[in-house]
């Protein structure tokens, strides 16, 4: 079985600021990972993801994760953050070779960007 | 058209009550989901079709009944509530059930009980 921790259940940060929110996971197999962001009284977005190939990945807004296996991790990292990120983020993980796309996810981080 | 359409976005119903959550998306997915999310919690898992089959129910109560009248549209019936049910609920699709494919989210019927 697969589970996801994000320590953090809140990250306050003052705009223009880099952020890190942290994920961590266990799993007895190969994972897929995911990012997910949810804006206030909206659904869910992915952000990025991980399947494969460089363990480095990047969004269009600027985020970027990386995949590291042996500290089982996927933090999300931003070098300077906006107002306009204040969101909930979730990581997200799958199993490889998995039958079903059944998305475990990890509790949440609420990053709110101060002015 | 990347968009997977929830309807109603609000809906107050009493515990009597039957309604139902709509969802559609035009992106050609053959894999839909419900979640429900409860404030300050992650979206859980509740039902998984495939190919307009259910592929998995992740244990719900008979109170709510899915359907998937074809592969555009996914249902969620709803009967006898009870108060806990209240929640976001969350349609998602996705190209197919492989656990690579990215899930696609509607932006979720809040649904209350009273």
């Amino acid at each position: 079985a697969q589970s996801v921790t994000q320590l953090d259940s809140q990250v306050p940060v003052f705009e223009e600021a880099p952020v890190e929110l942290r994920c961590n996971y266990s799993s007895s197999v190969s994972v897929y990972l995911f990012w997910y962001v949810q804006y206030p009284n909206q659904g869910l977005q992915l952000l990025l993801k991980y399947l494969s190939g460089s363990t480095l990945v990047e969004s269009i807004n600027g985020f970027e994760a990386e995949f590291n296996k042996s500290q089982t991790s996927f933090h999300l990292r931003k070098p300077s953050v906006h107002i306009s990120d204040t969101a909930e983020y979730f990581c997200a993980v799958t199993s490889y070779g998995g039958a079903t796309n059944k998305l475990i996810f990890g509790t949440g981080t609420l990053l709110a960007v101060q002015p | 058209d990347t968009e997977v359409t929830q309807t109603p976005k609000h809906l107050v119903m009493g515990m009597t009550n039957k309604k139902s959550l709509k969802c559609e998306q035009h992106m050609g997915h053959r894999a839909m989901y419900w979640y429900k999310q409860k404030a300050k919690k992650p979206p859980e898992l509740m039902f998984v079709y495939s190919y307009e089959k259910l592929s998995i129910n992740e244990s719900v109560p008979s109170r709510f009944s899915p359907e998937c009248p074809n592969s555009s549209l996914l249902n969620l019936h709803l009967h006898a509530l009870q108060p806990e049910d209240s929640a976001l609920y969350l349609c998602a699709s996705s190209l197919d059930i492989g656990p690579e494919a990215e899930a696609f989210f509607g932006q979720g019927t809040r649904l209350t009980v009273v």
